[in-house]
C-alpha cells in the first residue's frame, strides 16, 4: 500500500489570496488525481496531474485558477488562486499505481475562504 | 462526460435489515470500485469488478458489476451500525484518459 501525506490539513484565508497545497506519495505512483468534495457529498475531479506535464482539467476547472505541479512520480501540488468564499470545501490528493488499481487518498485539506 | 448516477441518495435503516445500492451510468466502464467514506476520512476501497457479470462478497456485502459494465450494486445483508458512511461508486477506463469518476454517492445510516 501507498501512505500519502498531505498538507495543509486545513486553512482559514482571505478572499483573494492563494493557498498551495501539498501532496507526497511514499513510493512511485503512475497516477495522481485532485479532487474537491462538499461534506458528505461525493467527489468532484478537479484534474489529472500528469508528471513532467500539464495537468489535464475537467470541465468547469482550469488551470489559471487551479495550477498543478508534478516534478516527479511521488509528489504533486494544487493551487487555489486569488480564493473566494465558493472555493472552500474540502481538497483531496489521490494516486493511484495502475489503471484499476485502489486508489490512495490523502487526509484532505479543508479550506475555508473568509 | 461519463456520469455515475447512485439511487437512493440518502438511505436510513433500522440494524439487521438489507439494503441494495445501485450505480447506473450510460458509459462502459473497463473497471468499477466501491469506497466507504467516513466523516474526516478519504474513502477506502472495498471492491474492484472488471468483468461483465462479476460478483464479488466480502464478509455481508455482495457486490455486481453489469452485464455491459455499465452499471453496478451493492447488496447488504443485515446491515450493522459500523456500515454507517457514504457509499460512492468509482469507474475507470483503461484506455485514453484513463481519469477516475465518482458517483453521486449514497449516505447510509444504520440505527441500532
Amino acid at each position: 500500500s501507498a501512505v500519502i501525506s498531505q498538507k495543509p490539513s486545513r486553512d482559514i484565508c482571505q478572499r483573494g489570496t492563494s493557498l498551495t497545497i501539498q501532496c507526497q506519495v511514499d513510493s512511485q505512483v503512475t497516477m495522481m488525481f485532485w479532487y474537491r468534495q462538499q461534506p458528505g457529498q461525493s467527489l468532484t475531479l478537479i484534474a489529472t496531474a500528469n508528471q513532467g506535464s500539464e495537468a489535464t482539467y475537467e470541465s468547469g476547472f482550469v488551470i489559471d485558477k487551479f495550477p498543478i505541479s508534478r516534478p516527479n512520480l511521488t509528489f504533486s501540488t494544487l493551487t487555489v488562486s486569488n480564493m473566494s468564499p465558493e472555493d472552500s470545501s474540502i481538497y483531496l490528493c489521490s494516486a493511484q499505481r495502475g489503471v484499476g488499481e485502489k486508489l490512495f487518498f490523502g487526509s484532505g485539506t479543508q479550506l475555508s475562504v473568509l | 462526460t461519463q456520469l455515475l448516477e447512485q439511487s437512493p441518495q440518502f438511505l436510513s435503516i433500522q440494524e439487521g435489515e438489507n439494503l441494495t445500492v445501485y450505480c447506473n451510468s450510460s458509459s462502459v466502464f473497463s473497471s468499477l470500485q466501491w469506497y466507504r467514506q467516513e466523516p474526516g476520512e478519504g474513502p477506502v476501497l472495498l471492491v474492484t469488478v472488471v468483468t461483465g457479470g462479476e460478483v464479488k462478497k466480502l464478509k455481508r456485502l455482495t457486490f455486481q458489476f453489469g452485464d455491459a459494465r455499465k452499471d453496478s450494486s451493492l447488496h447488504i445483508t443485515a446491515a450493522q451500525p459500523g456500515d454507517t458512511g457514504l457509499y460512492l461508486c468509482a469507474g475507470q477506463n483503461s484506455g485514453g484518459y484513463q481519469k477516475v469518476t465518482f458517483g453521486t454517492g449514497t449516505k447510509l445510516q444504520v440505527i441500532p
